[in-house]
Formats: C-alpha cells, structure tokens, sequence
C-alpha cells in the first residue's frame, strides 16, 4: 500500500515551457487535491476532484489545469510555465471531503527559470 | 506559535522535555482542527484533530487543547524525541464540509536537541 504517489520529485523547467506532474492514490479514496506551497505561506488548494469525472478550481487555479483520470489518478498541467509557479506541489486524497483526514504526497519540487 | 512572516518559528527542546507548539486560528465559525507533521522532504502527516464540541484529545505521546474563546490550538508532544524534529502546522475548517473551507497555517519548526 503505497499511500499517494507524484511524479517527478524534482523538475526544472524554463519560462513558457509545459509539463505535467502526476499523482496516484491506492487507497480507494473519492477525493484528490492539490495544492502548492511556497515559503512563508500555507498550503494553497490549487484544484481539487470530488470524485472521478469532477474537478473544481481552488484558491489559486490561474495557469493550470487538472485532469481526474480515473479513481486513482489526478494530473496537474502547467501549459506555459512562469516563474511564480516555482514552488513545492502536493498531491493529498482523502475518502470524503477536505474535512476527512487528508493523506499527502511526498510533493514535487518545481522550478522555473 | 504560528507565523504568517516568512521566516518560521522555531522551538528547540531538549530530548525527553515536552514541547508545546502554538496555533492561533483566524475564524470563530471554524469547527474543525487539525495538526500536521512535516518532516523535511517529505509530504504533511496527520497528527491528531479536534472538533469544537470538545477543548482537549490525547493521542499517543500528543495531546491537542482548543480554546474557542480566544481561537487558540495548541499540540503537546510528551517526552519529545530526535524524530519528532519537523515543522508543525495546524489547519482550519469551517463547517458544511466544503472542500475550499480547509485553511493551513504556516507552521512552527520544532528542534530537538539530542
């Protein structure tokens, strides 16, 4: 039982390029977020998934998109990276909503030149 | 306690002493806390939460104590050990269970002194 998974741990990118950072959960959970999280400040919920087939925007969603692929899997997309992006992303899922205990991912790390 | 400048707290404790990090929470209609661990590298983890029909809850070795009066959580880890060196952060919710209504603090970097 892996917990919540995410793919790259680290990336670099430069301005204006696009990536994808995944994230995987095997605990059957319904719900699946992201969130960044920047020195000084607290976890910011960028996008969240209610359940499969739903996505809803969070606090800070400009410049990204998200896709729930299935239970398990929920994709963040930058599509023109910029600098104020860099920042340490989590993945979290938890069975019902953002009140039920929340299970993190070990967070990619993004910078963008 | 919790910082919302860009440098953390920090509270170093010497191994097998208590330590006490502080929280103060920013809205009175919040019904539902919780403390996170979070080593360096690595994603939060759950501590032990609160809901506010109550003012205090024991874990193992943690204790979390809510005062609504004057919106302050604070998380008390018994005989701190060299692995519970990480930052600490508390979270809020308001009620309805709203999935934007989770709001987390900056956090309180805790030191243990071997």
């Amino acid at each position: 039982n892996a917990g919540v998974t995410q793919t790259p741990k680290f990336q670099v990118l430069k301005t204006g390029q696009s990536m994808t950072l995944q994230c995987a959960q095997d605990m059957n959970h319904n719900s699946m977020y992201w969130y960044r999280q920047d020195p000084g400040m607290g976890l910011r919920l960028i996008y969240y998934s209610a359940s499969e087939g739903t996505t809803d925007k969070g606090e800070v969603p400009n410049g990204y998109n998200v896709s729930r692929l299935n239970k398990r899997e929920f994709s963040l997309r930058l599509e023109s990276a910029a600098p104020s992006q860099t920042s340490v992303y989590f993945c979290a899922s938890s069975m019902t909503d953002a009140t039920d205990t929340q299970y993190f991912g070990p967070g990619t790390r993004l910078t963008v030149l | 306690g919790e910082s919302v400048g860009l440098h953390l707290p920090t509270l170093s404790v010497q191994e097998g002493d208590n330590s006490i990090i502080n929280c103060a929470y920013s809205n009175s209609a919040s019904d539902y806390f919780i403390w996170y661990k979070q080593e360096s590298g690595k994603g939060p983890q759950f501590i032990i939460d609160i809901r506010s029909n109550m003012d205090k809850r024991q874990g193992q070795r943690v204790t979390v104590l809510l005062n609504k009066t004057v919106k302050h959580l604070s998380l008390q880890i018994a005989a701190t050990q060299p692995g519970d060196s990480a930052v600490y952060f508390c979270a809020e919710s308001l009620p309805g269970g709203g999935y934007q209504k989770v709001t987390f603090g900056t956090g309180t970097k805790l030191q243990v002194i071997p």
